[in-house]
């Protein structure tokens, strides 16, 4: 099994749904979880972190997190065609915390 | 906050030739910064792991030798692909994590296409 498994997509949605997005991993013991978003040829931006269980908020964005199912969830609320990008899972590992990403989800919200 | 810069943006070398890129952390001191190579339609691969003053660790697969890093202060890492060949030629991307308690989040730069020719 891989460390942090992410559907490819594309996952297709209409403007102002709602768009989610989800990750499972591997090592129970994890701590902390990341989503970054990459736009095609740029390179990948912080958008949320977790580490408690349950939700998360920041503006359109809500990050979910149950350990016990191992797995995070990312939520973005009335979604924009801005919001069509590739969005990253990620994971720290090791001392260092270097963090292990999934492929990514390819969103694309249609106007 | 949490600005990671790198430089160049892209470049266009020929093979058998050296190219270094810089990646500093232009807001705050980063123990730890990251290299990363992507191609096209692929994810994120981690080629190395640098802390200031210390030898980088590399990722099974990077050869040391033909990507040399270095990490000369708490803000500034470089990377220097030597001997540059068409098979280098991807986006290259650095990022950094801060001194500040235990967290995790990386920043990263917006890095560098290199094309070998």
């Amino acid at each position: 099994q891989k460390e942090v498994e992410q559907n490819s997509g594309p996952l297709s949605v209409p403007e102002g749904a709602i768009a989610s997005l989800n990750c499972t991993y591997s090592d129970r013991g994890s701590q902390s979880f990341f989503w970054y978003r990459q736009y095609s040829g740029k390179s990948p931006e912080l958008i949320m972190f977790i580490y408690s269980n349950g939700d998360k908020e920041d503006g359109r964005f809500t990050a979910q997190l149950n350990k016990a199912s191992q797995y995070v969830s990312l939520l973005i609320r009335d979604s924009q065609p801005s919001d069509s990008a590739t969005y990253l899972c990620a994971v720290p590992r090791g001392s260092q915390g270097n963090l292990i990403f999934g492929k990514g989800t390819k969103l694309s919200v249609k106007p | 906050g949490a600005v990671v810069s790198q430089h160049p943006s892209w470049v266009i070398c020929k093979s058998g030739t050296s190219v270094k890129i810089e990646c500093r952390s232009l807001d705050f001191q980063a123990t730890t910064m990251f290299w990363y190579r992507q191609f096209p339609k692929q994810s994120l691969m981690l080629m190395a792991t640098s802390n200031e003053g210390s030898k980088a660790t590399y990722e099974q697969g990077v050869e040391k030798d033909k990507f040399l890093i270095n990490h000369a202060s708490l803000t500034l890492s470089t990377l220097t692909v030597t001997s540059a060949h068409p098979e280098d030629s991807s986006f290259y991307i650095c990022s950094a994590r801060g001194l500040a308690g235990v967290s995790y989040e990386q920043y990263f730069g917006p890095g560098t296409r290199l094309t070998v020719t």
